[in-house]
């Protein structure tokens, strides 16, 4: 079975700086994905970022960028120059029975 | 625009009731999904289709029931038999849920139940 674990129930960072965000998963599929969403207090769920498990290089979007290591099964959303705006539950996932993590609340200092 | 609508945003209901939870997508999607999030957790697989006409249960399925008519609506019944139905609700839907690893889901706004 898959699942996903996500030890960090609430972060804090000060503005402009960066933040990562822990996931780790466990799966015996020989090909998956990952995906971070966010989650306003609004309840949306804003996709951010995805990686393929045969996927050469880390994904980046912005400022959002995923640290893989697949040998750990980890895959660690790295936030840069964090904004007021990115307050919010952020999300680890998994393709396949679309497993989500517990979440981890991030709050951003000003 | 494309995308998912989920209806009412917010809906009330005394205990015993059935309640139907709307979900509508015109993004051409064959699968679709419904989670359900309780305060401070995270996302749990209630059902979801793959097809007209076909659907399958997901870790939570009990006290609820779904039913796929058509391509762009996946409507989600919470039963009497639900014993704790008070959540938000949400519905996604994805190009399939096989083939290529990469198929993103496309969230609707959510419906948060409150059952009295």
């Amino acid at each position: 079975a898959q699942k996903i674990t996500q030890t960090q129930p609430g972060m804090f960072v000060q503005e402009k700086e960066a933040v990562t965000l822990d996931c780790t998963y466990d799966t015996s599929d020989p090909s998956y994905g990952l995906f971070w969403y966010k989650q306003p207090s609004s309840g949306e769920m804003i996709f951010l970022i995805y990686q393929g498990s045969y996927d050469q290089q880390n994904a980046t979007e912005g400022r959002y960028s995923l640290n893989f290591q697949k040998a750990r099964k980890s895959a660690n959303l790295v936030i840069s120059a964090s904004q007021l705006g990115d307050s919010a539950m952020y999300f680890c996932a998994m393709r396949g029975n679309f497993v989500f993590g517990p979440g981890t609340r991030l709050s951003v200092l000003p | 625009d494309g995308g998912i609508t989920q209806s009412p945003k917010y809906l009330f209901r005394k205990e015993g009731q059935n309640v139907t939870l709307s979900c509508e997508q015109n993004l051409n999607h064959d699968a679709m999904y419904w989670y359900r999030q309780d305060p401070g957790q995270g996302l749990r697989l209630i059902y979801y289709s793959q097809i007209v006409n076909d659907f399958q249960k997901g870790d939570i399925a009990e006290g609820y029931s779904v039913s796929r008519e058509k391509k762009e609506s996946f409507p989600l019944t919470v039963t009497s038999a639900q014993k704790n139905p008070t959540a938000f609700y949400l519905c996604a839907s994805s190009i399939d849920t096989s083939g290529a690893v990469y198929n993103e889901q496309f969230f609707g706004p959510g419906t948060r139940l409150t059952v009295l």
